[in-house]
C-alpha cells in the first residue's frame, strides 16, 4: 500500500525556518518524481514544488522560489522542503504527493501537515 | 502564467447530474486531472488524462475536455459526492509548473 507521511509542521514566527518531511512506503520512491502542494486555510491548493526522480533537477513557484528548497532522500526514502525567511502568507497546510512519469497526474497524496507562521 | 477557472459552487440534487467545468485558454490542448478533497482531508484523484478513472473511482464520474473548457460529470449525484473539486494541469513552459483551479463546492441538496 502506498503511503506518504508529513512531518515537522508547526507554529513558527514571521522570518522563520522549518524544514518539513514526507516519509514514503509502499512504493520505489527512487523511481518517482516528487512534489509539495500547500493550501491555505479555506482557500484552494496551490503547487509549490517538484524534484525529479534522482534529486537533480528541481522547481518551484514563483512565491517561495529563493526561499524553499525541496530535496530527497532516496536512501530513505523521504522528501523534504526546507522553508526560510518564511512570511504569514505561507500559512498552509503542506502536502507531499507522486506524481505519475513527469507531468501527470498526482496519483497518491500524505494527510498534510499544518505550518502557521505568526508572531 | 496560466489560469484555470472554475465555479465557486455547483448544487445539484440527488440522483441527478453534477457538472464542473474547469476553463482555460485551450485547455483542449492540455491534459486534465481532477481531484475530489472532502473536509479535513487530502485531494483524491477523481479523473486523470481528461476522462480516466483510477480503480475504485465510481463509472458514475467522468470527464471530458474540448475547446477552453473542460468539465468534471458526476452522475447520479449521492449524498457523499459533496466535496470540494479541483481540475489541474501543467502549464506548457520549459520547466513546467503545476496549476489548480480555484476549487468548486459541490453541494448535494
Amino acid at each position: 500500500e502506498v503511503q506518504l507521511v508529513e512531518s515537522g509542521g508547526g507554529l513558527v514566527q514571521p522570518g522563520g525556518s522549518l524544514r518539513l518531511s514526507c516519509a514514503a512506503s509502499g512504493f520505489t520512491f527512487s523511481s518517482y518524481w516528487m512534489h509539495w502542494v500547500r493550501q491555505a486555510p479555506g482557500k484552494g491548493l496551490v503547487w509549490v514544488s517538484r524534484i525529479n526522480s534522482d534529486g537533480s533537477s528541481t522547481s518551484y513557484a514563483d512565491s517561495v522560489k529563493g526561499r524553499f528548497t525541496i530535496s530527497r532522500d532516496n536512501a530513505k526514502n523521504t522528501l523534504y522542503l526546507q522553508m526560510n525567511s518564511l512570511r504569514a502568507e505561507d500559512t498552509a497546510v503542506y502536502y507531499c504527493a507522486r506524481v505519475v512519469g513527469h507531468y501527470g497526474p498526482f496519483d497518491y497524496w500524505g494527510q498534510g501537515t499544518l505550518v502557521t507562521v505568526s508572531s | 502564467s496560466y489560469v484555470l477557472t472554475q465555479p465557486p459552487s455547483v448544487s445539484v440534487a440527488p440522483g441527478k447530474t453534477a457538472r464542473i467545468t474547469c476553463g482555460g485558454n485551450n485547455i483542449g490542448s492540455k491534459s486534465v486531472h481532477w481531484y475530489q478533497q472532502k473536509p479535513g482531508q487530502a485531494p483524491v484523484l477523481v479523473i486523470y488524462y481528461d476522462s480516466d478513472r483510477p480503480s475504485g473511482i465510481p463509472e458514475r464520474f467522468s470527464g471530458s475536455n474540448s475547446g477552453n473548457t473542460a468539465t468534471l460529470t458526476i452522475s447520479r449525484v449521492e449524498a457523499g459526492d459533496e466535496a470540494d473539486y479541483y481540475c489541474q494541469v501543467w502549464d506548457s513552459s520549459s520547466d513546467p509548473s503545476g496549476v489548480f483551479g480555484g476549487g468548486t463546492k459541490l453541494t448535494v441538496l
